[in-house]
């Protein structure tokens, strides 16, 4: 059964700092999504991550996959407050078959 | 890019009463649509997948007579709540696959509360 993990789960941050998100899956895969996710909101595609070494940037946030590690970061650069969400990881091992999420890390940036 | 439009995007019945949810596939034939169930603070979890032309694959754990999918035609979908419980009250997103490099497109949600 594929598990996808994120940590951390609930991350506080102040506005100007860098973190990154961590998303761990434990089968092979070469395909890898990310999502935010705003309150009573659903879901909203960030980064499409199709093969292994693919880096893709967009504006604060930076993704990438390592499929030999099953790894892959979401780095958040000089965070700003508009940031604040839920941010979930995702894997399909066949393409089109079915989504597994991680458990979400709940980011806040604080002033 | 592609659009999955999802509809009611709130609904509040009563205890008992069916609900009906529709997805609708607007500038593309979705012949497989995913139903995903979220309750609050948590993740989403697949609750079934359904085929146009065929039955739905329900997930182990979901009540098939409970969670009723439709897929009726190439850009629609439905998911309807029979004989709804407080405890069914939750957020469910539909998602279509993934088109050519491209991520999988999901519908703007439907809130249930059963009271």
């Amino acid at each position: 059964e594929l598990k996808v993990e994120q940590n951390p789960l609930f991350l506080s941050m102040q506005e100007g700092k860098n973190y990154t998100i961590y998303c761990n899956y434990s089968t092979t895969s070469d395909r890898l999504y990310w999502y935010r996710q705003d309150p009573g909101k659903s879901l909203e595609s960030l980064f499409v991550l199709l093969s292994n070494g693919a880096v893709k940037q967009e504006g604060r946030l930076m993704a990438s996959l390592d499929t030999k590690a099953r790894l892959s970061t979401l780095h958040i650069t000089a965070a700003v407050h508009d940031l604040s969400a839920t941010y979930f990881c995702a894997v399909d091992p066949t393409s089109g078959s079915r989504l597994t999420f991680g458990e979400g890390t709940q980011l806040t940036v604080n002033p | 890019g592609a659009v999955v439009s999802q509809h009611p995007s709130r609904v509040i019945c009563k205890s008992g009463t069916s609900v009906k949810i529709e997805c609708r596939s607007l500038d593309f034939q979705a012949t497989t649509m995913f139903w995903y169930r979220q309750f609050p603070k948590q993740s989403l979890m697949l609750m079934a997948t359904s085929n146009e032309g065929s039955k739905a694959t329900y997930e182990q754990g979901v009540e098939k007579d409970k969670f009723l999918i439709n897929h009726a035609s190439l850009t629609l979908s439905t998911l309807t709540v029979t004989s709804a419980h407080p405890e069914d009250s939750s957020f469910y997103i539909c998602s279509a696959p993934p088109g050519q490099g491209s991520g999988y497109t999901f519908g703007s949600g439907t809130r249930l509360t059963v009271v």
